[in-house]
């Protein structure tokens, strides 16, 4: 079964320090990966996507991810979080449906993000 | 551009009473549309996806409804509601014909309060 794992559930780093976020999946085949942000009130913002190819993929807000198939992970990553990057985080796997051409996302359980000044 | 609205922004209301939430996306046609529920720390869980105009998916049983009268128009309902259908409601839609590997795009989210 398709399923995805955010193992920090909150993480606290102060302005200017580099950040990790760890994200592991589940799924047999080939994944389609995302990571969303969401401020609090508001609902998510795509940040990256990994489909294929270059297994590092750069986002919006100088985010990026690595995509590590022997270690079905596809963590994020920034060099220097600013104060405006406390939110929520979400990674999703995309699965598809057997026998079909259409799927859904299956989204982990987030991981909140606080920024000291 | 594409763009989602949902409204109410936010919302309470008293156990019993029904529900209705609307979700309505512009500059696309015929996209798959989505209601997810955000409990505090529990993630998103998908409630209904609707590949068109009057198919409706239901992920798990529960005390809600939806329905998709217009290509572009997506409705969350309730006859009754409980205490534990309060939470954050999302609207979502993606491009048609393969949805697990687009990009969901996300409404700006109901809070619901049932008291």
């Amino acid at each position: 079964a398709q399923s995805v794992t955010q193992p920090d559930i909150h993480i606290t780093v102060s302005e200017g320090a580099s950040l990790e976020l760890r994200c592991n999946y589940s799924y047999g085949a080939t994944p389609y990966l995302f990571w969303y942000v969401q401020s609090p009130g508001q609902g998510l913002q795509l940040l990256l996507k990994y489909f294929s190819g270059d297994t590092l993929v750069q986002g919006i807000k100088g985010f990026e991810a690595e995509f590590k198939r022997s270690q079905s992970s596809f963590n994020l990553r920034k060099p220097s979080v600013h104060w405006s990057d406390a939110a929520e985080y979400f990674c999703a796997v995309g699965a598809r449906r057997r026998g079909s051409t259409l799927g859904r996302l299956y989204f982990g359980r987030g991981t909140q993000l606080t920024v000291w000044p | 551009s594409q763009t989602i609205h949902q409204w109410p922004a936010t919302l309470v209301q008293p156990v019993g009473s029904p529900l209705s939430l609307e979700c309505t996306v512009e500059g696309t046609s015929n996209p798959n549309l989505y209601w997810y529920r955000q409990a505090a720390g529990r993630g998103l869980q998908l409630l209904f996806y609707s590949v068109g105009i009057g198919q409706i998916s239901s992920e798990v049983p529960q005390n809600l409804s939806a329905s998709r009268p217009q290509d572009r128009q997506f409705i969350l309902s309730s006859k009754k509601l409980l205490l534990s259908d309060s939470g954050f409601y999302l609207c979502a839609w993606t491009w048609t014909s393969s949805s697990y590997n687009s990009p969901l795009h996300f409404g700006n989210g109901t809070r619901l309060t049932v008291t």
